[in-house]
């Protein structure tokens, strides 16, 4: 119930190329669904987040979709860039933040 | 600077001591976090405080101990009960009670028993 199922595990994508993230969950409560970014040796920093009110948030090149009928939300990276290289988790809330496993995103040029 | 200050960076311990992880944050936020990383397994919530002289365990709580004597302060003691505690600790606070906002993390403490 407090789950949060994230894939792909790692992913590896060419310079200007679409990255997506995908998370499911099963409860129903959560209501508040962030994005953390984090690179090697650092603390995780909010990338964007939604709540369920919500099918679609645009932040730059970063886009959550949200479906709320089915659980499940994602994250695409337009134009992804080397420097996006990092492990994406998603994650969500109740009283407090229940993270996915993460993906680790390679872009190369 | 506001922010969340973890330390130290690193932090070895012998097999049999308790160790203590410090977590100082200056942003006046009254929910603060321990998770710990491990590769593959993603952020796992150890113990959450929501309040001063307030806590609750989280998944992992099994051989940590935190106190939250001040809302600045959330130490986390890895006690000679953790099995495996060899990892990455992050810190975190988030301004409410309850969530739904930004959690602001430290930059961890890794932590090798030796």
């Amino acid at each position: 119930q407090q789950q949060v199922k994230q894939s792909p595990q790692s992913l590896i994508v060419q310079k200007g190329g679409i990255s997506i993230i995908n998370c499911a969950y099963e409860n129903t409560a959560f209501d508040y669904f962030p994005w953390y970014q984090q690179f090697p040796g650092k603390g995780p920093a909010l990338l964007i987040a939604i709540r369920p009110d919500v099918s679609e948030k645009k932040e730059g090149r970063f886009t959550i979709s949200f479906n709320k009928s089915a659980k499940q939300f994602s994250l695409h990276i337009m134009d992804s860039q080397p420097g996006d290289s990092a492990t994406y988790f998603c994650a969500a809330n109740t009283d407090k933040l229940i993270f996915g496993t993460g993906t680790r995103l390679q872009v190369f040029p | 600077d506001g922010g969340i200050t973890q330390s130290p960076k690193y932090l070895f311990r012998k097999e049999g001591q308790n160790v203590t992880l410090s977590c100082e944050q200056n942003l006046n936020h009254d929910a603060m976090y321990w998770y710990r990383q491990d590769p593959g397994q993603g952020l796992r919530l150890i113990y959450y405080s929501q309040i001063v002289n307030d806590f609750q365990k989280g998944d992992i709580a099994e051989g940590y101990s935190v106190s939250r004597e001040k809302k600045e302060s959330f130490p986390l003691t890895v006690t000679s009960a953790q099995k495996n505690p060899t990892a990455f600790y992050l810190c975190a606070s988030s301004p409410w009670r309850g969530g739904n906002t930004e959690a602001f993390f430290g930059q961890g403490t890794r932590l090798t028993v030796v």
